[in-house]
């Protein structure tokens, strides 16, 4: 499965929208993009995914470069909730998929 | 529904004792993961079974390290003997919906394994 590269960290206003990049230069064609989540003392929580096209559901937005070489996760309306380690991943469907997760970016949203 | 369940929350023990840990995973998924988290990372895959079969276990340090899902639902991880360098959170997912055919995981809140 491809690696990811992510920056260490990032911060952002409340209420504000915050972009977490992610690139996967080296994804293969049937690999998915997916994005999870930690918050402090939790276990990961699933986010969304996507393959090319851009995707929305009621957390986040993701946007897929038409290369599929990098995406953005997009919170539109940070709250002091959303700070967190924020883990973008490739893998492909199948049941041997795997999952490796890097180290994140921890999101620090601020008042 | 039910997330997945994990067992002990906490666990504390010295080196060269053995420890086990639990998990049940969401009902009707057949995919179940065992991650170790060391303090500052990210989660490190140990092993992957598909019901109650191996799909991967290529990091599991198996000289001290094992892990079943005999049954195809829950699973057990144990170490034997444990190390210092084994003090982390043990992290349970799970996934395949038979229903969605989705590969999202939902994880377990980890059991937090502390080797002094």
């Amino acid at each position: 499965d491809a690696k990811t590269t992510q920056p260490p960290s990032m911060d952002c206003a409340e209420g504000r929208a915050a972009n977490l990049p992610c690139n996967h230069s080296t994804i293969s064609g049937n690999e998915y993009v997916y994005w999870y989540r930690q918050i402090h003392s939790q276990g990961p929580q699933y986010i969304i995914h996507g393959l090319k096209n851009n995707e929305t559901n009621e957390m986040a937005s993701l946007i897929i470069t038409e290369d599929r070489k990098s995406s953005t996760l997009i919170l539109p309306h940070a709250t002091l909730r959303d700070t967190a380690v924020y883990y973008c991943i490739v893998r492909v469907n199948t049941n041997a998929g795997k999952s490796t997760f890097g180290d994140g970016t921890t999101l620090t949203v601020k008042p | 529904e039910a997330g997945v369940a994990q067992s002990p929350r906490y666990k504390i023990i010295e080196k060269r004792q053995s420890v086990a840990f639990w998990c049940n995973p969401i009902s009707g998924h057949a995919t179940l993961y065992w991650y170790q988290q060391i303090l500052g990372q990210g989660p490190k895959l140990l092993i992957q079974f598909q019901n109650n079969g191996v799909v991967d276990d290529s990091q599991l340090p198996k000289d001290r390290f094992s892990a079943e899902r005999l049954k195809g639902v829950d699973s057990t991880l144990k170490i034997q003997p444990a190390k210092l360098e084994d003090s982390a959170v043990y992290l349970c997912a799970s996934s395949l919906d038979p229903w969605t055919a989705s590969y999202e995981q939902y994880f377990g809140p980890g059991t937090r394994l502390t080797v002094t």
